[in-house]
């Protein structure tokens, strides 16, 4: 299994609709879980950490499932801006590297 | 807002000889992190840096890599001879230490190497 596994998409939406994109990740003694995003050809930039309980920012939404090992994100109300990759991140372990996912597309189209 | 940044934006070099990458952590930040990306590949962990030395590195990260910190402010990644398939995006990153927010990690807007 790989360390951190996402749907590479792409994922094509409509304006205004709702996409979820999900995340596993295989060492369940991981600690912290991101959400980045990734226009092509640029640096990651963090969107958001997942929390235990669960997060919201806005239209974005992120929860954690330790049991099941996954996390996802639920994107409301796409705007043509939230093109770009979606990258699933995974702390092992405190201050050392994350693991990235390979990241999941989305394409917003009018 | 601070950020991280990192210079060169491009840099071109040819087969075997060295290449020096240059980063400004944001200034607070204590860890210190470099990764690379393969045009079409995902982000893949080099090497981590606290405390003036590596707290972590991958098997990418052999003795053709080091990393330095040469003042209080840049981090530097060289690569002592090049190769054909060191040709990637070189991001650094830094996180702090504590607050609110600990372990996020910033990204640099990347050195994009070339290697001829």
């Amino acid at each position: 299994r790989k360390e951190v596994e996402q749907d590479p998409g792409p994922f094509n939406v409509p304006e205004g609709a709702t996409v979820a994109f999900n995340c596993t990740y295989s060492n369940s003694a991981s600690q912290s879980f991101f959400w980045y995003r990734q226009d092509c050809r640029k640096e990651p930039k963090l969107l958001m950490s997942v929390y235990s309980s669960g997060n919201e920012d806005g239209r974005f939404t992120a929860q954690l499932n330790r049991a099941s090992q996954y996390i996802s994100l639920l994107i409301r109300d796409s705007k043509l801006s939230d093109s770009a990759t979606y990258l699933c991140v995974v702390n092992p372990r405190g201050y050392q590297k994350v693991t990235f996912g390979t990241g999941t597309k989305l394409q917003v189209i009018p | 807002e601070p950020e991280v940044t990192q210079t060169p934006s491009h840099q071109v070099t040819q087969m075997g000889q060295e290449v020096i990458l240059r980063c400004v952590p944001i200034s607070n930040h204590l860890y210190f992190y470099w990764y690379r990306q393969i045009l079409g590949q995902k982000v893949e962990f080099l090497v981590s840096f606290y405390n003036n030395e590596i707290s972590e590195k991958s098997e990418i990260f052999d003795d053709q890599f080091s990393v330095e910190r040469p003042d209080g402010s840049n981090f530097t990644l060289k690569i002592r001879s090049t190769k054909l398939e060191d040709s990637a995006m070189y991001f650094c990153a830094s996180t702090s230490s504590s607050g609110t927010r600990p372990y996020e990690q910033y990204f640099g807007p990347g050195t994009r190497l070339t290697v001829t």
